[in-house]
């Protein structure tokens, strides 16, 4: 079935370090592709979307491309601050498009 | 801003007990979902409802859980009797409508988090 396949963290970066979290899926049609944040003690918030191929989401100084052809969705900020310290999950649409699968999520921690 | 309300935040319980969570959309929005994220993975999708009625519970433990959204509004889920193994955070979501084909943004809630001992 489809799926989601993010990189394990934590991951621990320096304040103003260029961060890159991959993310890569299985699909079997053309799903959307999702990136959402969780803040400690919140809810998922959607970061940023591309809804087809070489399609860029960006939100935030965040950026993804939709690359069909590694099946992949990495995510990348050129500069991180301490605000930017959560949990992020790539996610996409199933192949009915009815609903989405999350990955495992990816702890990032930004150090001031 | 419009947010998705879940309470209580955080429960605990003994295993065998009833417990039940409530989740109240963004106004409008026609489609609610709810979700469960065991600590450390993604939120699996638990139901789906699109007004009333339910477009999704494959993945509901219907032995146990049961979920229902009466007037297309809010909606209330159930666990009876709990299991140790019912620990996660269950995250109630909305999006305004829901066609098929189509994936509309979700809005999540802040999630209620379930200690089963």
């Amino acid at each position: 079935g489809d799926s989601v396949t993010q990189m394990e963290g934590p991951v621990t970066l320096s304040e103003e370090a260029f961060l890159t979290i991959n993310c890569t899926y299985t699909a079997t049609g053309y799903p959307s592709l999702f990136w959402y944040v969780q803040y400690p003690g919140e809810g998922l918030q959607l970061l940023l979307k591309a809804t087809k191929a070489d399609d860029k989401g960006s939100n935030k100084g965040f950026e993804a491309t939709y690359r069909k052809e590694t099946t992949s969705f990495h995510l990348e900020k050129g500069s991180v601050q301490v605000s930017d310290s959560a949990v992020y999950f790539c996610a996409l649409t199933d192949s009915s498009a009815s609903k989405i699968i999350f990955g495992s999520g990816t702890r990032l921690s930004i150090r001031p | 801003e419009a947010e998705v309300a879940q309470s209580p935040r955080y429960k605990i319980t003994e295993k065998s007990q009833a417990v039940a969570f409530w989740c109240d959309p963004i106004s409008g929005h026609a489609t609610l979902y709810w979700y469960r994220q065991i600590l450390g993975q993604g939120p699996e999708l638990l139901v789906q409802f699109q007004d009333e009625s339910v477009v999704d519970d494959s993945q509901l433990p219907k032995d146990r859980f049961s979920a229902e959204r009466l007037k297309g509004v809010d909606s209330t889920l159930k666990i009876q009797p709990a299991e140790l193994g019912d620990s996660a955070m269950y995250l109630c979501a909305s999006s305004p409508r829901w066609l098929a084909g189509e994936t509309d943004t979700q809005y999540f809630g802040p999630g209620t988090r379930l200690t089963v001992l």
